[in-house]
């Protein structure tokens, strides 16, 4: 059975560091993975998703990396900003088309 | 649409009562997918939709759940004689095909007493 889990799972930097959140995953035969933002009291929103034969994608100041081998992605963020603070989500989607979610990691971008 | 939205947004019943909730897709997106968010508690799987139909139910935390999408678009969540565990957000999502980027709606968060 997959097993997402995502570390740690709250971070509090201050404004302008760089900063990389983990996601790790028991079995490699993933579809797709997906990074979302979930702000307080509102829906999802998809950041950024890397196909099972990608290694990166980078959208503005964030990249996310994806290495199947090790069951392992990380999602970076660059000058991190106070408007960054939410929590990150990490999720595959498995050959049935289910997506597996993590936990989260809540950030916390001090002015 | 200009993307996925969802009816109620807020919805407070009595255990026992059975409540629908609603999931209007992007428009033209042929997946639609379900998913719970229980307080303190991660995301859920709960069902997909290939156009009309659901390979995969097994996700549906009992049999007083159940799901419908009609013209491949429009699809319902019912949930029968609620109980107070059923409580949580309840979100929908949709994509332009299997496997593509998931965009989701606000959710419906549906308080049972």
């Amino acid at each position: 059975k997959q097993e997402v889990t995502q570390i740690p799972a709250a971070l509090s930097v201050p404004e302008g560091e760089n900063l990389v959140l983990n996601c790790s995953f028991t079995d490699s035969a993933i579809y797709n993975l997906q990074w979302f933002r979930q702000d307080p009291g509102k829906g999802l929103t998809s950041l950024l998703l890397i196909q099972s034969s990608q290694r990166e994608q980078t959208s503005g100041r964030l990249n996310a990396s994806l290495d199947k081998s090790s069951g392992r992605s990380t999602l970076y963020i660059a000058a991190s900003q106070p408007g960054d603070s939410a929590t990150y989500l990490c999720a595959l989607l498995d050959s049935n088309y289910q997506l597996i979610w993590g936990a989260g990691t809540k950030l916390i971008i001090k002015p | 649409g200009a993307g996925v939205s969802q009816s109620p947004s807020n919805k407070v019943t009595e255990k026992g009562k059975d409540v629908e909730l609603r999931c209007d897709p992007i428009s033209g997106h042929t997946a639609l997918y379900w998913y719970r968010q229980s307080l303190g508690q991660g995301l859920e799987f709960l069902i997909y939709f290939q156009g009309n139909s659901a390979p995969d139910k097994s996700g549906l935390p009992s049999d007083r759940f159940s799901a419908e999408r009609t013209g491949g678009s429009v699809s319902t969540l019912t949930i029968q004689r609620t109980q107070q565990e059923d409580s949580a957000v309840y979100l929908c999502a949709s994509s332009s095909a299997p496997g593509e980027t998931q965009y989701f709606g606000p959710g419906t968060r549906l308080l049972v007493l």
